[in-house]
């Protein structure tokens, strides 16, 4: 059974850095085709990717959010973190993360953590 | 600004077949497979349709995609209550070298 579950704060300020952690479980990381991805969605707004990592440590980043933007995995803690530096109210946001599937042509995400919403706000 | 545009809204009647696309380019659904994430207010989005018209175990054959050139389709039959939720259609975009949701479209069952 895959279950993912992030964490980190509720809040914080502008300009600060963001540090969210993805634990997750029936699964490794180190499994050929396995990724992990972020994805968050503002109040009211659509999805928006952000980020993926691999198995192989390949890394993906959104092209918008490319410089703030780190992720890395820890294989032996079943997690991964994305750090988002320099935060803004506009990314006040529902973050994700989500396991997937990397096949020919593409990756899907099957299996999704509940979400942590992250105000900035001074 | 979404690379993948959805219709924002579509509706039905219980029973009915309600049709949502998803329109991109040659660099995202032309060249990559497509998903389907459905997202039931207040919850986490759902894996609905992987690779253009693969149905994960679990999600009922009412369910079905496709995939033709630069657009992809979601197709619910027999529409019912509980299928009234937010439809994101997703993709690689080889140009932009990023994962892309399109745009969502809400569907209510009237």
């Amino acid at each position: 059974q895959i279950t993912l579950r992030e964490s980190g704060p509720t809040l914080v300020k502008p300009t600060q850095t963001l540090t969210l952690t993805c634990s997750f479980s029936g699964f490794s990381l180190s499994t050929s085709g396995v990724g992990v991805g972020w994805i968050r969605q503002p109040p009211g707004k659509a999805l928006e990717w952000l980020a993926v990592i691999y198995w192989d440590d390949d890394e993906r980043f959104s092209p918008s959010l490319k410089t703030r933007l780190t992720i890395t995995k820890d294989t032996s803690k079943n997690q991964v973190v994305l750090t988002m530096t320099n935060m803004d109210p506009v990314d006040t946001a529902t973050y994700y993360c989500a396991h997937g599937d990397y096949i020919n042509y593409g990756v899907y995400f099957d299996y999704w953590g509940q979400g942590t919403l992250v105000t900035v706000s001074s | 600004q979404s690379v993948l545009t959805q219709p924002p809204s579509a509706s039905g009647t219980p029973g009915q077949r309600v049709t949502i696309s998803c329109s991109g380019s040659s660099s995202n659904i032309g060249s990559n497979i497509v998903n389907w994430y459905q997202q039931l207010p207040r919850t986490a989005p759902k894996l609905l349709i992987y690779s253009n018209n693969q149905r994960p175990s679990g999600v009922p054959d009412r369910f079905s995609g496709s995939k033709s050139g630069t657009s992809a389709s979601l197709a619910i039959s027999g529409l019912q209550s509980e299928d009234e939720a937010d439809y994101y259609c997703a993709t690689w975009d080889d140009s932009l070298n990023a994962h892309v949701f399109g745009t969502g479209t809400k569907v209510t069952v009237l």
